[in-house]
């Protein structure tokens, strides 16, 4: 069974551009998180879908979004891009609705210049 | 809010001895506890969870203890191996989707 897959894996944005990054859960999952890491504030949570629908929201500026589509597939998106936005950004599936174990993909790199 | 404390932020063992990193959670409502692993470059992967209704859980070398009237919880490696050395995050969810709140992370060196 595929793991859970995210494009881009790099990518170098400049200051006010906005960034769309992927994610494919692994097959079955219906759960999507997203997650940013940084070496000074560590993982944080951003959001959650669940059946196209956000269950969860991390404490992040509205310039952060996302969705979910039918097959679970989600995106998020970043609008308005800032020097500290650069970071991992990691996406984890789960095949339940809660309290379940989550899967991290490998992350999208973003480097704002 | 919620918040997952972890200590400590470096550990340093020689080969073949124990280490133990320690976590404490703050919201009442967390009842799923897992232990995650991440390698310099690499994505964070699951090496162990426990959930509230078990005190303690173990998988080969590695064990993890849960106290949930002082809200803390552990992870216990034992008879340690260059190759464990990594950064390990602990983290705290609920029943209420599947959000985790992490800890900050512990760098784990083991030396030969």
């Amino acid at each position: 069974k595929a793991g859970v897959t995210q494009t881009p894996r790099y990518l170098i944005k400049t200051r006010g551009q906005q960034v769309t990054l992927s994610c494919s859960p692994i097959s079955g999952h219906r759960s999507v998180s997203w997650y940013q890491q940084t070496p000074g504030q560590g993982l944080q949570f951003l959001f959650e879908y669940f059946s196209e629908t956000q269950r969860n929201k991390g404490n992040f500026p509205g310039r952060f979004s996302g969705r979910q589509f039918s097959n679970s597939r989600s995106e998020m998106n970043v609008s308005t891009l800032e020097l500290g936005d650069s970071a991992l950004y990691l996406c984890a599936s789960s095949q339940q609705s809660s309290g379940n174990t989550i899967y991290f993909g490998e992350g999208s790199w973003l480097t704002v210049v | 809010g919620e918040n997952v404390e972890q200590h400590p932020s470096t550990l340093s063992v020689q080969e073949g001895d124990s280490a133990v990193i320690k976590c404490t959670y703050s919201d009442s409502a967390s009842n799923y506890f897992p232990w995650y692993k991440q390698e310099l470059g690499k994505r964070p992967q699951l090496i162990i969870d426990i959930r509230s209704n078990v005190g303690e859980k173990k998988d080969q070398r590695i064990a993890v203890t849960l106290n949930k009237t002082a809200k803390h919880f552990s992870l216990h490696i034992t008879e340690t191996q260059p190759e464990d050395s990594a950064v390990y995050f602990c983290a705290a969810g609920t029943q209420y989707g599947n959000k985790l709140v992490f800890g900050a992370g512990t760098i784990l060196r083991v030396k030969s």
